[in-house]
């Protein structure tokens, strides 16, 4: 199907564990973002690609790790989760201007 | 300094009426852009309605408007009949010169029958 997938959309994890967060889109989008969503906040940019080997830190990055070696896809990786990466996890990729959204991933960290 | 503000952390609105959702935001540049979100209960984040810093009319989308004032530095949506199915959280997000979407903390809207 053509959009913007998340995978898992559910996940569990233990402190000190290493996590990948999956994002694929099938529009061929040049620039792709991660953002985190805590309640009280609106959501906070981690890292955003504006192609494939060109990835940039947003205003939240530390803790966070990703990569772009393909145009369709753009991994987040917690090196070492902790509590406090605790929150629902959006990828989205922009064309003619507007950013349009995965379905989230949410984490748990305990 | 806050660069969007929504004012309304929450409102109630009976089905039917129309509904303003209030937006201020915070720039000195000259191109920027203005977005609404829709995130219902089931976590999505939708897009509903941009309007551009140089658009000369207001935009619209379906129901969805947004009444943008310049001068105020106001990008309200205005929701026209409002639905049932309006029932979300509503974000007001603004871009300026690169690509980052700034965000305001959103407005919780129900619907009343």
């Amino acid at each position: 199907d053509a959009g913007i997938t998340q995978s898992p959309r559910y996940k569990i994890t233990e402190t000190g564990r290493q996590v990948t967060l999956m994002c694929h889109q099938t529009w061929s989008h040049s620039y792709m973002f991660w953002y985190r969503q805590d309640l009280g906040h609106g959501l906070r940019l981690i890292y955003y690609s504006a192609a494939a080997d060109i990835t940039d830190k947003g205003e939240v990055p530390d803790g966070y790790v990703v990569s772009r070696s393909k145009t369709e896809n753009f991994p987040l990786t917690l090196e070492s989760a902790t509590r406090s990466q605790t929150s629902v996890y959006f990828c989205a990729s922009e064309g003619e201007e507007t950013q349009y959204f995965g379905p989230g991933t949410r984490l748990l960290v305990l | 300094a806050q660069k969007i503000t929504q004012t309304q952390p929450g409102m109630f609105v009976q089905e039917k009426e129309a509904v303003t959702l209030d937006c201020t935001y915070d720039t000195s540049d000259p191109s920027y852009g203005l977005f609404w979100y829709k995130q219902p209960s089931s976590g999505e984040m939708i897009f509903l309605i941009y309007q551009g810093s140089y658009d000369q009319q207001n935009a619209t989308e379906g129901r969805y408007s947004l009444n943008f004032q310049k001068a105020r530095k106001s990008a309200n949506l205005v929701i026209s009949a409002s639905q049932l199915g309006d029932s979300a959280m509503y974000f007001c997000a603004m871009r300026e010169d690169n690509y980052q979407l700034i965000w305001g903390a959103g407005t919780k809207l129900i619907i009343k029958p």
